[in-house]
């Protein structure tokens, strides 16, 4: 069975730092790796995917994703966050035999971005 | 172009009443899902419908029931609700090999 630990539950950061947010997955099955995130009292949008090819996604707000298949990993990174980066952060497995049909969520990683 | 719709956004239940929590989407997407989000745990998958006219159990079916009414509608249904059910319910809904696009969520509370 496949499973997704971000390993931490909360950031604090401060505006214009560089933040990491770490996902470590199991499966025994190639798959697709997620970020979604949830801004206060909204549904999850996505950030980026890797699906293929290039092991490193980007978004289009600056954030970037580096897949490691050695490591199990899918860490989410950002040289320079904003008071607007303030949210949830979820990451995410699919395996490939599925498609996108069941999406495994880590517990989240709450990112607060200080001034 | 209103994406994935939920309704309500907010309701409060008694133990043992019913409901339905309802999603439309208006993407023409194939698949469809019922999530719910509790804290510190995630998203755990309810059920899916990966094409209308079929559903499948998720993670967590135990006391919800699903119909997929039509290629654009998803319900979501509590025959008799209890305390752990309290939780914020999301749908979404993807096309085959794209990524899922989520509703606002449903925030439910069973007294």
């Amino acid at each position: 069975a496949q499973s997704v630990t971000q390993l931490d539950s909360q950031v604090p950061v401060f505006e214009e730092a560089p933040v990491e947010l770490r996902c470590n997955y199991s499966s025994s099955v190639s798959v697709y790796l997620f970020w979604y995130v949830q801004y206060p009292n909204q549904g999850l949008q996505l950030l980026l995917k890797y699906l293929s090819g290039s092991t490193l996604v980007e978004s289009i707000n600056g954030f970037e994703a580096e897949f490691n298949k050695s490591q199990t990993s899918f860490h989410l990174r950002k040289p320079s966050v904003h008071i607007s980066d303030t949210a949830e952060y979820f990451c995410a497995v699919s395996d490939q035999s599925g498609g996108y049909n069941k999406l495994i969520f880590g517990a989240g990683t709450r990112l607060a971005v200080h001034p | 172009n209103a994406g994935v719709t939920q309704t309500p956004k907010f309701q409060v239940l008694k133990t043992g009443q019913s409901m339905t929590l309802q999603c439309a989407q208006d993407m023409n997407h194939n698949s469809m899902y019922w999530y719910r989000q509790d804290p510190g745990m995630g998203l755990r998958l309810i059920y899916y419908s990966a094409s209308e006219g079929t559903t499948d159990k998720g993670e967590v079916p135990n006391g919800y029931n699903v119909s997929r009414l039509n290629k654009r509608e998803f319900s979501l249904r509590l025959e008799s609700a209890a305390p752990s059910q309290t939780s914020v319910y999301f749908c979404a809904s993807s096309l085959p090999g794209s990524e899922q696009f989520f509703g606002p969520g449903t925030r439910l509370t069973v007294l």
